[in-house]
């Protein structure tokens, strides 16, 4: 069956624009979540969306970020005004699970690259 | 003190030799345990879940230790394709957030 869908899988743009990174989430997932990776660094968590309930932002590193989850399916990540320290791979999982034993099922992430 | 820490490595081992991590883990209310494999430049898979009883699948054997707050994963007859990161992840009670360590590189060579 088809995975976790992220587009685009690499994105290159200047220093000040936005960018928006999305997530097709595998069908009938309710757990949706956003990490991170920075080269040779662990996975830094962003925001968690559960259902239709308040998504989880905790993680978001600046007001710079932010996300939405549209009829409880795909989501996209924005990041206005990027700086160089955004480069990261973003990989976006989700969960089929409503408890707290989580096992996440990862896109391939999207590599960005701020100039 | 970080929640998650794992020895980055590299671990470098020859191919039929047996080799094993540690993950520790500083929050006593955490329930939750995982080992994620990622290779290079691919994106994290769930290699194993992680029982108080442990757990074996073929060659892979995970255990925990509450008391010691660590988890830890053995891998025996290492192959070439086993050479990866392997991320340890853990979930606190009451939390739907897993976070995950720094991972531990594993170098199988011929």
């Amino acid at each position: 069956g088809a995975g976790v869908s992220q587009s685009p899988s690499n994105k290159v743009t200047e220093k000040g624009k936005d960018v928006e990174l999305r997530c097709d989430p595998i069908s009938g997932h309710t757990a949706l979540y956003w990490y991170r990776q920075s080269l040779g660094q662990g996975l830094e968590f962003l925001i968690y969306f559960q259902g239709n309930s308040a998504p989880d932002k905790s993680g978001l590193p600046s007001d710079r970020f932010s996300a939405e989850r549209t009829g409880g399916s795909v989501s996209t990540l924005t990041i206005q005004r990027t700086q160089q320290e955004d480069s990261a791979v973003y990989l976006c999982a989700s969960s089929p699970t409503t408890g707290t034993n989580e096992k996440l099922f990862f896109g391939s992430g999207t590599q960005l690259s701020v100039l | 003190r970080k929640e998650v820490e794992q020895d980055p490595g590299p671990f470098n081992v020859p191919e039929g030799a047996t080799v094993a991590f540690n993950c520790t883990y500083s929050n006593s209310a955490s329930q939750s345990f995982f080992w994620y494999r990622q290779d290079c430049r691919k994106e994290p898979k769930l290699l194993m879940s992680v029982y108080s009883s442990g757990n074996e699948d073929g060659r892979f054997t995970a255990q925990l230790n509450r008391a010691s707050q660590y988890i830890s994963l053995l891998i025996r007859d290492s192959k070439l394709s086993d050479s990866a990161t392997y991320l340890c992840v853990v979930s606190r009670r009451g939390s739907y957030i897993p976070t995950f360590g720094r991972g531990t590189s594993l170098i199988v060579h011929p």
